[in-house]
C-alpha cells in the first residue's frame, strides 16, 4: 500500500512570496489533515478535510493560509504572503474516517507523509 | 481543552539500556492516547495507541506503554534500546468524541543512543 505522498520535500522562499504544497493521501482515505510543525514543537493541526469538506480549520491563519481538496483526493496548502514565522515542516496525514463509531476505532489512525520543510528568509 | 506534556526535551541512554519516556495529559473524559516516532527527515510513524481496556499496550519495535488514569500519564518504555531507536518521540491525545479527529501533540522528546 502506497503511503501519503507530499511535494516538494524542501522549499526556500523569501518573505512575502507565495508557496504551495501538495499532498496525495492513501487511496480510499476520506479524511486528510495538514499539520504545521515548528522546530522544537509538536505538530499542530491547521486544517482537516472529510472528503472535500472542511471539518476543522480553527487554527488556520486564514489571512495568509488557504487549503483545498477539490475532488476529495489530493490537497493543496498555500501560503500567501509568507512570513518568517511560517518556517516549519508541513505534514500531511490521512485516515479512513474522522468520526468514531463509523468503521471502528482503527479507522482513526492517521498516516503521515514525509513532510515539506519550508524555510522563509 | 486537551493538552499533552512531555517533560523531557532530551534523553540520552546507552545501547542495551532500558528506556522510559514520560507523557502527561489533560483531557476531560477518557482519552485516546498515542505515541509516534519521527526519524530525521521522515514523517510520523505510529508506535502504539490506547483506547480502552488493558492499560498496558504493546506496540511495534518492542515498545510498550502503560496508561495510568490516576496519574494522567501514558509513559513509553522499552527494555533494551537499539541504536536505531534514536529519533524524536511524540505523545498525542485525541480524538474528540463527537467531533473530528484532532490530535494534540506534546513537544516531543529527542532520544540519543550512545554506543
Amino acid at each position: 500500500e502506497a503511503g501519503v505522498a507530499q511535494s516538494p520535500r524542501y522549499k526556500i522562499i523569501e518573505k512575502r512570496q507565495s508557496v504551495a504544497f501538495w499532498c496525495n493521501p492513501i487511496s480510499g482515505h476520506a479524511t486528510l489533515y495538514w499539520y504545521q510543525q515548528i522546530l522544537g514543537q509538536g505538530p499542530k493541526l491547521l486544517i482537516q478535510f472529510q472528503n472535500n469538506g472542511v471539518v476543522d480549520d480553527s487554527q488556520l491563519p486564514k489571512d495568509r493560509f488557504s487549503a483545498e481538496r477539490l475532488k476529495g483526493v489530493d490537497s493543496t496548502l498555500k501560503i500567501q504572503p509568507a512570513k518568517l514565522e511560517d518556517s516549519a515542516v508541513y505534514l500531511c496525514a490521512s485516515s479512513l474516517e474522522s468520526s468514531w463509531g463509523v468503521g471502528g476505532r482503527d479507522h482513526y489512525e492517521q498516516y503521515f507523509g514525509p513532510g515539506t520543510r519550508l524555510t522563509v528568509t | 481543552a486537551q493538552s499533552v506534556t512531555q517533560p523531557d526535551i532530551h534523553i540520552t541512554v546507552s545501547e542495551g539500556a532500558s528506556l522510559e519516556l514520560r507523557c502527561n495529559y489533560s483531557y476531560g473524559a477518557t482519552p485516546y492516547l498515542f505515541w509516534y516516532v519521527q526519524s530525521p527527515g521522515q514523517g510520523l510513524q505510529l508506535l502504539l495507541k490506547y483506547f480502552s481496556g488493558d492499560t498496558l499496550v504493546q506496540g511495534i519495535k518492542g515498545f510498550e506503554a502503560e496508561f495510568k488514569r490516576s496519574q494522567s500519564s501514558f509513559n513509553l518504555r522499552k527494555p533494551s534500546v537499539h541504536w536505531s531507536d534514536a529519533a524524536e518521540y511524540f505523545c498525542a491525545v485525541g480524538p474528540w468524541m463527537g467531533g473530528g479527529n484532532k490530535l494534540t501533540f506534546g513537544t516531543g522528546t529527542q532520544l540519543k543512543v550512545e554506543l
